[in-house]
């Protein structure tokens, strides 16, 4: 079964500070990737995704990027951090054979971040 | 665009009541629907899931949903809630070949002893 490692769990970062996050995915191969955040009193929204390495999908304009260098790794950057960025994010897998099938979705433990 | 949608945002029951949370999606193609809890301080679970078949499909802590495909609807039910089910409720499709899963805004459960 896939196994996700996120990190950190936790992050306090000053506005105009770089951002990397880290997601990486053990137990599978080639799986469809996904960075999601939890803003506070809102749902959870889909940042990212990616079907491949170096292959990544924007869903939604901000001041985030996503990198995936391997096959199993996919970090969520940015250059300088604003205020309106801090929530919850999340890393999620889903292996590629996926579609149709009994296989789900596995989240990682989430990083808080918040920028002051 | 694909989206999903629930109704309720936050609901306020006592224990032994019943339960349903609205869940809507919109897809004209094949979705596979979930819903997921988060309990307070926890990660997010997965209650059930729907890909084929029988569209009542049971999930666990007593939980079940009922897929309509002529209504888009995928709701949430049990027939009686306890002080543990408090926590927070995603409804979430899976839409396309890239299996991005989209989630709903979320429902808040509040149950009261």
């Amino acid at each position: 079964s896939q196994t996700i490692h996120q990190w950190p769990a936790t992050l306090v970062q000053p506005v105009g500070s770089p951002l990397s996050l880290e997601c990486t995915v053990e137990g599978t191969s080639n799986p469809n990737l996904y960075w999601y955040r939890q803003a506070a009193g809102r749902g959870l929204q889909l940042l990212f995704y990616s079907v491949g390495i170096g292959q990544i999908s924007s869903e939604v304009p901000q001041n985030l990027s996503a990198s995936r260098p391997q096959d199993r790794q996919f970090i969520l950057s940015s250059k300088k951090l604003l205020l309106s960025d801090s929530g919850f994010y999340l890393c999620a897998s889903r292996p590629l054979n996926a579609a149709g099938s009994s296989y789900g979705y596995t989240f990682g433990s989430g990083t808080r971040l918040t920028v002051v | 665009a694909q989206s999903v949608s629930q109704h309720n945002h936050h609901v306020i029951l006592s224990e032994a009541a019943s339960l349903e949370l609205g869940c809507n999606y919109s897809y004209g193609g094949t979705v596979n629907l979930f819903w997921y809890v988060q309990y307070p301080g926890q990660h997010l679970q997965l209650l059930l899931k729907y890909f084929s078949g029988d569209p009542l499909v049971k999930g666990i802590k007593g939980f079940e949903a009922e897929f309509i495909k002529s209504k888009f609807s995928f709701n949430l039910r049990k027939p009686s809630v306890q002080w543990s089910d408090t926590a927070e409720y995603f409804c979430a499709g899976a839409f396309g070949n890239t299996g991005k899963l989209i989630f709903g805004q979320g429902t808040t459960l509040q149950v009261k002893p």
